[in-house]
């Protein structure tokens, strides 16, 4: 049961171009969505988040759009560069405080290639 | 520092073999976590403690044991290893509570090939 499904599984977008990674979830108690980037043999690392009270976060060329009603989010990588090439995983996590506090959901992964 | 620490980085099984896989970090976080990646199927959790103690099962916990061993050490052990268990394990660490935005630190990663 995937919780937290992620598209497009693979994107090739050119140099100064915007990629754009979809996610959607159904468990309405989720209130922490983070997004990981992992480069080739290496772990994830934390790349941006977003708490449901605010609809959009940015930090500098990445940004995170979020539809509550929906139940989607989505990073966006404006002028991409060829050092952003690496796999971009959205997550999500419930219970802030609670038992389940700390236990995140992963999506699928997408696979991001920028083209010089 | 050196974070999330992860030994072995390779290992190679046949189907029946033990193994133990060994995290260690140095943030004086408490809550550490075993996740597996396989290709399509993003970073699954297999065991998780909140804190010394405490261990809990996550979503793939078949197959596996884990023992947190200190504050420092969590370990992933195979107790009869599968073809199915082939793939890359990853161990996290992260404050309790996660602090502000609940971060999760990872370690290198461990690829395990079962034949």
């Amino acid at each position: 049961q995937q919780q937290v499904k992620q598209s497009p599984q693979s994107l090739i977008v050119q140099k100064g171009g915007i990629s754009i990674i979809n996610c959607a979830y159904e468990n309405t108690a989720f209130d922490y969505f983070p997004w990981y980037q992992q480069f080739p043999g290496k772990g994830p690392a934390l790349l941006i988040a977003i708490r449901p009270d605010v609809s959009e976060k940015k930090e500098g060329r990445f940004t995170i759009s979020f539809n509550k009603s929906a139940k989607q989010f989505s990073l966006h990588i404006m002028d991409s560069q060829p050092g952003d090439s690496a796999t971009y995983f959205c997550a999500a996590s419930k219970g802030f405080g609670g038992t389940s506090y700390g236990k995140l959901t992963f999506g699928q992964g997408t696979i991001l290639t920028v083209h010089p | 520092n050196a974070g999330v620490t992860q030994t072995p980085k390779f290992q190679v099984l046949k189907t029946g073999q033990s193994m133990t896989l060994q995290c260690a970090q140095d943030m004086n976080h408490n809550s550490m976590y075993w996740y597996r990646q396989d290709p399509g199927m993003g970073l699954r959790l297999i065991y998780y403690s909140a804190s010394e103690g405490t261990t809990d099962k996550g979503e793939v916990p078949n197959g596996y044991n884990v023992s947190r061993l200190n504050k420092r050490e969590f370990s992933l052990r195979l107790e009869s290893a599968a073809p199915s268990q082939t793939s890359v394990y990853f161990c996290a660490s992260s404050e309790e509570g996660g602090g502000l935005y609940n971060e999760q630190f990872f370690g290198p990663g461990t690829r395990l090939t079962v034949l």
